[in-house]
C-alpha cells in the first residue's frame, strides 16, 4: 500500500481483557518496527522484524506482550491481561533498511 | 543501553525567530535521523545524517552531525506557524533500531 496501516485507530479495554492490534507495512519493506510512545514522551523501541524473523525482542515490557509476523508482511502485537499501565499509542513503522522509517497513524489504547 | 538525549525539552518562540533543539547519544552513532511529528499526530522522517561532521539543508532547516558522530542539532531560520511540533532526534548504534530521544515541542506564537 501506501503507506503504513494500522487498525483499530483507537481501543478501549478493560482491565485484564486481550488485545490485538494489527500493522500492514509498505508492500516491499523487509523491516517492520512496533513503538510504544506514552503521553508527552518519545517513541521507545518494542520489537523488530525482518521479515517473518523477529530480531530483537528486547522493548517487549513483560511476557504479556507478544508480537508475530508470520508471512513477512502484516504483524500482529497482543498483549494479554492488559494493565492500566499499557495505555498508550502503539506505533508500527516499516523500512527497507537503512533508510528512514515511515510510521503508520498509530493505534491509542486505553485500558479502563 | 543506548540513550538519546535532547534539549531543550519545550521552546516558544515569535515567529520570525530561529529554534535549535540539540541531540546528545550516550554512544557513537552509525546514523541519526531526525523526525517530526504534529500534534495528534505520527512521526514523519525528515533526514538522515551517517557521516561523521555531516551537514544537510531543507529549506529552512539545517542538521548537523557531531565530529565524534555522539550529537547532532536542527535549526530553524525564520520560523512559521507551520513548523509548530514535536522534533526528534533518534539515533542508530547498530543494526536498524532507532532509539529516539524525548523530543523538543516547538510553539511558534504569531
Amino acid at each position: 500500500g501506501a503507506g503504513v496501516s494500522q487498525s483499530p485507530r483507537y481501543k478501549v479495554a478493560k482491565r485484564g481483557q486481550d488485545v490485538a492490534l494489527r500493522c500492514d507495512p509498505i508492500s516491499g519493506h523487509v523491516s517492520l518496527f512496533w513503538y510504544q510512545q506514552a503521553l508527552g514522551q518519545g517513541p521507545e523501541f518494542l520489537t523488530y522484524f525482518q521479515n517473518e524473523a523477529q530480531l530483537d525482542k528486547s522493548g517487549l515490557p513483560s511476557d504479556r506482550f507478544f508480537a508475530e509476523r508470520p508471512e513477512g508482511s502484516v504483524s500482529t502485537l497482543k498483549i494479554q491481561r492488559t494493565q492500566q499501565e499499557d495505555s498508550a499509542v502503539y506505533l508500527c513503522a516499516s523500512n527497507k533498511g537503512g533508510e528512514g522509517y515511515t510510521f503508520g497513524s498509530g493505534t491509542r489504547l486505553t485500558v479502563v | 543501553g543506548q540513550q538519546v538525549m535532547q534539549i531543550p525539552q519545550y521552546q516558544h518562540v515569535q515567529e520570525g525567530e530561529d529554534f535549535t533543539t540539540y541531540c546528545n547519544s550516550s554512544t557513537t552513532l552509525s546514523n541519526i535521523q531526525w523526525y517530526k511529528q504534529r500534534p495528534g499526530g505520527h512521526p514523519v522522517f525528515l533526514i538522515q545524517l551517517v557521516k561523521s561532521g555531516e551537514v544537510k539543508k531543507q529549506k529552512r532547516l539545517t542538521f548537523q552531525f557531531g565530529e565524534a558522530k555522539k550529537n547532532s542539532s536542527l535549526h530553524i531560520t525564520a520560523t512559521q506557524t507551520t513548523d509548530v511540533g514535536t522534533y526528534f532526534c533518534a539515533g542508530v548504534e547498530y543494526g536498524n533500531k532507532l532509539v529516539f530521544g524525548a523530543g523538543t515541542i516547538l510553539r511558534v506564537k504569531s
